[in-house]
Order: structure tokens, then sequence, then C-alpha cells
């Protein structure tokens, strides 16, 4: 098993640029988050998703977009990128009341 | 809403001291995880502790949920320049399996 797979390791966006950051797991987890990490801020949840078709609000959602077609794939796209939005994306995933399983990170920086 | 709370942020040790470090919750929890986050890494799960006064120990570290079930605590005994890294503790927020994380407690350890 691969676990999370998080794509790409790293990315440098001019502001007002898009992309998306990918998500895959290959552990038929239901659940799959995405995070923001800042220095000394902890982790803060962009969005979330319980299932295939199902994706809710976290704390942090503004400027931020997600789906849910596959069991296995959630993304995360940027839109209009500011440089507020440079961090450290983590992805994760885990089956209910279980642990999560995070990828290694996207680091992105907005210029 | 629900906080996760873990003070210092940051704590320096010499190599072979014992180093403790707390999580506070506002609500009781149905479950306790801490994770453990390399400097440049991802999060990664190390434990989970269920029971009220439980007691679980992996090797040099040993994990303590309270009997109120609103705090936790981590101890390390013999510190090592390998256990270097971020320590975060994170409790299930109502529904759906999503966790809040603290902050983490940044260890630094001098040789």
């Amino acid at each position: 098993n691969a676990g999370v797979t998080q794509t790409p390791k790293f990315r440098i966006l001019k502001i007002g640029q898009s992309m998306t950051l990918q998500c895959t797991q290959d552990m038929n987890h239901n659940y799959m988050y995405w995070y923001r990490q800042d220095p000394g801020m902890g982790l803060k949840l962009i969005y979330y998703s319980v299932g295939a078709g199902i994706t809710d609000k976290g704390e942090v959602p503004n400027g931020y977009n997600v789906s849910r077609s596959t069991t296995e794939d959630f993304p995360l796209r940027l839109e209009l990128a500011a440089p507020s939005q440079t961090s450290v994306y983590f992805c994760a995933s885990s089956v209910v009341s279980a642990h999560y399983t995070f990828g290694s990170g996207t680091r992105l920086t907005v210029v | 809403g629900q906080q996760v709370m873990q003070i210092p942020q940051y704590q320096h040790v010499q190599e072979g001291e014992d180093f403790t470090t707390y999580c506070n919750s506002s609500t009781t929890l149905s479950n306790i995880q801490w994770y453990k986050q390399r400097p440049g890494g991802h999060p990664v799960f190390l434990i989970q502790l269920v029971k009220s006064g439980e007691v679980k120990k992996q090797k040099r570290l040993t994990f303590q949920f309270g009997e109120a079930k609103k705090n936790s605590s981590l101890h390390i005994t013999a510190t090592q320049t390998t256990d270097v890294g971020t320590y975060f503790c994170a409790g299930p927020t109502g529904a759906n399996s999503k966790l809040t994380f603290g902050k983490g407690i940044t260890l630094s350890v001098r040789p």
C-alpha cells in the first residue's frame, strides 16, 4: 500500500494563478481531509469528505474548492492564488473513529 | 467550539533529560490521539487512548489519558536527538470523525 499520495511536493505560483493539489489514497478509507499548516499555527482544516460525492467546509475554506468523485481521490483546487495561501498542505484519510494517515505534503509558495 | 490546547509551543531539553508535555480539552473526549511530525515531514500517528486513566507505553514514550477524559500527557524518558520534532494531540469533534488538533509542542534536544 502506498498510503496517501500527494502531488506535487513543491510548487511556486504567481498571484492570480490557479492550481489543483492532488491527493489519492489506496486504503479504501471513506474519510478524507485537507489541512494547511503555517508556522506555529498547527493544522487547520480546509475541507473534508465523508465519502464519494459528499464534501463539507472546515475551519478555513475561503479561496479553496474540493470534489470527491471517487473514494480514492480528493483534489484541492486553488482559484486566484494569493500570498496568504503560501503554506504547507496536507491531505489525510481515515476510517470512522480511527486515526489519520497523512500524505507527505505539498509546499506551496505564492509570489 | 471545542478547543484542544497544548502549552508551551516550544521546549528545549538536554539529551538524556526527561520531558513531559500536556494536552487539555475544553470538553470530554471519546478518545485522544498523539502524532509526531519530524522537521520537514508530515504528522505520523503515534497512539490512541480511549479509556479513562489509560496508560500506554512505546519504548521511552509514556502516554496517559486523564480520569475525566479531558486531558492527556506524553512523557519521554531520557530524551535522544531522534525525539526532535513537533508533537500534536488531537481529539474528535462531534460527528464525522473530524479531529481537532492542538497547536503542537516543538521539542528540540541539545546533544
